[in-house]
């Protein structure tokens, strides 16, 4: 799996609570992405990172913000959970830039109450 | 945003019977992704389609990229309940981004 590991696995936090999830990888890939995942809607994009303290805005990326200061370690943080980022978290990575495949971390069950 | 659909969003079949994902794209696309996801795990990557109509198969799934590169196609033949799962297309060539379609659901029905 491309030596991608995320933490936590699971986890349940109150609303209005600060989350943060990690990304981590062992292979120095540039490109790293946040998807959050809900039934109905696929995977979609909320921040994703082309190298350290390269960052940008994915198409739902209200509510999270992500830091990347070093190669290995993609952080997304929820600065105010709510109910309505209760969703499975997932990281990618790629080995290149366009045109190469991504590959995934395990998830994240995140859930909000 | 995403650009890329796909249809149907759920598919229930019965074991031995075909089934068939499409992923619409709005614009023309250099080349398109298949990636599954089984229940309860994490999107693999399975294909990458590069030119205009090209076909290839992996054992009972055949992938189509159309001539005008705007679409694409997953055939699963007899389907078994290994098939199971979500299967998704991306678009991998929109910049640094990386977008998904919105996946179509199989269930199998033994």
């Amino acid at each position: 799996d491309a030596g991608i590991t995320q933490s936590p696995r699971h986890k349940v936090t109150e609303t209005g609570t600060p989350v943060t999830l990690r990304c981590h990888q062992t292979e120095n890939h540039r490109y790293m992405y946040w998807y959050r995942q809900d039934p109905g809607h696929g995977l979609r994009l909320i921040h994703y990172s082309y190298g350290v303290k390269d960052t940008d805005k994915g198409e739902v990326s209200d509510g999270y913000s992500v830091s990347r200061s070093k190669t290995e370690d993609f952080l997304l943080t929820l600065e105010s959970a709510t109910s309505s980022q209760t969703s499975v978290y997932f990281c990618a990575i790629r080995m290149g830039g366009r045109g190469t495949e991504a590959f995934f971390g395990q998830g994240t069950r995140l859930t909000v109450v | 945003g995403q650009q890329v659909m796909q249809i149907p969003q759920y598919q229930h079949v019965q074991e031995g019977e075909d089934f068939t994902t499409y992923c619409n794209s709005s614009t023309t696309l250099s080349n398109i992704q298949w990636y599954k996801q089984r229940p309860g795990g994490h999107p693999v990557f399975l294909i990458q389609l590069v030119k205009s109509g090209e076909v290839k198969k992996q054992k009972r799934l055949t992938f189509q990229f159309g001539e005008a590169k705007k679409n694409s196609s997953l055939h699963i033949t007899a389907t078994q309940t290994t098939d199971v799962g979500t299967y998704f297309c991306a678009d991998p060539n929109t910049g640094n981004q990386f977008y998904f379609g919105t996946g179509t659901s199989l269930t199998v029905i033994p």
